[in-house]
């Protein structure tokens, strides 16, 4: 079947202008996580959504950054007034129920803030 | 400091040398350790996974924990250009949390 598959692949945009990435988890996962990967650095968690739950924000960096999940599928994260410093790989991982199950991860999104 | 550290390389062996990657981390509430593969533009893809101390053999990967020196190793055996690639350690301390992952290591195997 398919895998976690984000979208766009690649983002250019100006500072200060809102971004938003997508994210489409793999069927009947319930668990779905947002990363950040900057050059050279680990994957840093910004957020964690699993099944009807209020979602752990705990990693989100500002208040520039939400993200929310309809229907218990797709996400979407957002970045308003992006700064220079937002430049980075953003991926999303999905798992069956949020446990020690292997987190799928998807291509990410490279976005690139001039 | 931060919590999982682990050396940037790059590190450049031949073909069919063994290899050897570690992390080091500083909370001992970390119980579950992973170690992700992810090639260049590709997302990360879990390799092997151990729980507490102890030793894990998948094919040519051996892992390994030493929860006592807060130290973890990925060895790769007989290693091939294709596992050149960027290697994370991730851990965690209750399943089900996010993982902590190292900054990642880059191998380059040379045919």
């Amino acid at each position: 079947g398919a895998g976690v598959s984000q979208s766009p692949s690649n983002k250019v945009t100006e500072k200060g202008k809102d971004v938003e990435l997508r994210c489409d988890p793999i069927s009947g996962h319930t668990a779905l996580y947002w990363y950040r990967q900057s050059l050279g650095q680990g994957l840093e968690f910004l957020i964690y959504f699993q099944g009807n739950s209020a979602p752990d924000k705990s990693g989100l960096p500002s208040d520039r950054f939400s993200a929310e999940r309809t229907g218990g599928s797709v996400s979407t994260l957002t970045i308003q007034r992006t700064q220079q410093e937002d430049s980075a790989v953003y991926l999303c991982a999905s798992t069956v129920a949020g446990g020690l199950e292997t987190q799928y991860f998807g291509p990410g999104t490279r976005l690139l803030v001039l | 400091q931060k919590e999982v550290e682990q050396d940037p390389g790059p590190l450049s062996v031949p073909e069919g040398a063994i290899v050897s990657l570690n992390c080091t981390y500083s909370n001992s509430a970390f119980q579950y350790f992973m170690w992700y593969r992810q090639y260049s533009r590709k997302g990360p893809e879990l390799l092997m996974y151990t729980y507490s101390s102890g030793n894990k053999e998948d094919g040519r990967f051996t892992a390994q924990v030493d929860k006592s020196s807060k130290y973890i190793s990925l060895f790769i055996r007989d290693s091939q250009p294709s596992d050149s690639a960027t290697y994370l350690c991730a851990m965690e301390a209750n399943a089900g949390n996010m993982l902590t992952f190292g900054g990642g290591t880059r191998l380059m195997v040379k045919p």
